[in-house]
């Protein structure tokens, strides 16, 4: 049974940073890439990056560069995206989901609102 | 301002087919796979197509998706009240070199 659970809610000042995670199931976590994107309120989808968990390579998309980091730990099998410098505008849910390496986004978590405010 | 274009909102009565347009350019939807998704309120968004016309398993045949050149359409046959979602398009943009989405279509059934 393929599972994406994520952290839960945080709550953040302006200029922090905040660490999400994402424990897949174990053949997820091996067998495939792990994407992060995300939705600020009333707005579309953003993909923020992804990893290729098992090899721990990741990339991610050019706005983000510098301030996001993907990374996985194989001991749990969880993924982990941090972004810094956080600003009012980085208020969104962010969501993990299973990449089939197509770009297609399968199975996503659940979600995790991070809010910032002063 | 989204990469991919999608009108804002569609409609149609129960029972009825609705068609839904994604369009790109040749960085992204004209020389890659094209995915669509539908989001529910409140819930996390779910695979509907794949690989341009492809259905995830547990996916109904009442959704289908089409490629032509750089643009995309999915469509929705006996349409359900259930189906009332944001549906979106996504794909990969080989010059960006990231996952792009459209902004997005509500689909209200009247």
């Amino acid at each position: 049974q393929v599972q994406l659970v994520q952290s839960g809610a945080e709550a953040k000042k302006p200029g922090s940073s905040v660490k999400v995670s994402c424990k897949a199931s174990e053949d997820t976590f091996r067998d495939y890439t792990i994407s992060w994107v995300r939705q600020a309120p009333g707005q579309g989808l953003e993909w923020m990056g992804r990893i290729i968990p098992m090899l721990g390579i990741a990339s991610s998309a050019q706005r983000f560069q510098g301030r996001v980091t993907i990374t996985a730990d194989k001991s749990t099998f969880t993924s982990y995206m941090e972004l810094s410098g956080l600003r009012f505008e980085d208020t969104a849910i962010y969501y993990c989901a299973r990449d089939l390496d197509n770009y297609s986004l399968d199975y996503w978590g659940q979600g995790t609102l991070v809010s910032v405010s002063s | 301002q989204s990469v991919l274009t999608q009108p804002p909102s569609a409609s149609a009565a129960p029972g009825q087919k609705v068609t839904i347009s994604c369009s790109g350019s040749s960085s992204n939807i004209g020389n890659n796979y094209v995915s669509w998704y539908q989001q529910l309120p409140g819930a996390a968004p779910k695979l509907l197509i794949y690989d341009n016309n492809l259905r995830p398993s547990g996916i109904p045949d009442r959704f289908s998706g089409s490629k032509s050149g750089t643009s995309a359409t999915l469509g929705i046959t006996g349409l359900q009240t259930g189906d009332e979602a944001d549906y979106y398009c996504g794909t990969w943009d080989s010059s960006l070199t990231e996952v792009v989405f459209g902004g997005g279509t509500k689909l209200t059934v009247l």
